[in-house]
């Protein structure tokens, strides 16, 4: 069965101060899709990253990278040098493709990150 | 595009009353989804629609719940009778496409039952 684990309920960090925000997931499918989403206290969820599961490259954007091994099944997320503005909850998610029929998304339970300025 | 819109933005009602969640998805977008989060549970997902046809209702909590879809661009989530424990965030998302693209979620709405 499907299933996202992030451990890190909540995170607090310094300001510039460098953080990683774990995930773990579970499937049985060798063809998966990953996801992150933030949500800041506004309460909206805003997509970050997809990734499907033949790319293993890590990526980055900005102040953000993400490292993608499918060998301890994890799709981590790190934030250089963070700021206030990064405070927010986090969400990894996971869905399965099935070429028959659509998979939903599965949510992990999220990480609340506060950056203290 | 002005993205998922959802109405209203807070809900406060009595225990008993019925309450009623509209969302409008962005124009294009096959799939819509509800979701209800809450401290306790997280994110959970109630019921998704493809093509205004509703796929899968197993998250739907109970027969208090309903969810329609008339149209392409107009959803509805309702809860008659509504309890206290109903009280969450409920997000309205859509996308196209399938499960291998992002979907993308309207501002919530608050919903409060005393």
């Amino acid at each position: 069965a499907q299933k996202v684990t992030q451990a890190q309920t909540e995170i607090s960090v310094v300001e510039k101060e460098d953080v990683t925000l774990d995930c773990v997931y579970e499937t049985r499918d060798t063809t998966y899709y990953l996801f992150w989403y933030k949500q800041p206290p506004s309460g909206e969820l805003v997509f970050l990253i997809r990734r499907n599961s033949f790319d293993e490259q890590n990526e980055i954007s900005g102040r953000y990278s993400w490292n993608f091994q499918k060998s301890t099944s994890s799709f981590n997320f790190t934030i250089t040098a963070s700021q206030v503005v990064d405070s927010a909850v986090y969400f990894c998610a996971l869905s399965e493709l099935d070429t028959t029929s659509y998979d939903k998304v599965i949510f992990g339970p999220g990480t609340s990150l506060s950056v203290i300025p | 595009d002005a993205g998922v819109i959802q109405s209203p933005r807070h809900e406060v009602t009595e225990m008993g009353q019925e309450v009623t969640l509209r969302c409008k998805p962005i124009s294009g977008h096959d799939y819509l989804f509800w979701y209800r989060q809450t401290m306790m549970r997280g994110l959970e997902l109630l019921i998704y629609f493809n093509n205004n046809v509703p796929i899968d209702d197993s998250g739907m909590p109970e027969d208090r719940f309903s969810a329609k879809m008339p149209n392409a661009s107009f959803s509805t989530l309702k809860i008659q009778p509504s309890e206290p424990r109903d009280s969450a965030v409920y997000f309205c998302a859509s996308n196209q496409m399938g499960s291998y693209n992002e979907q993308f979620f309207g501002p919530g709405t608050r919903l409060t039952v005393l």
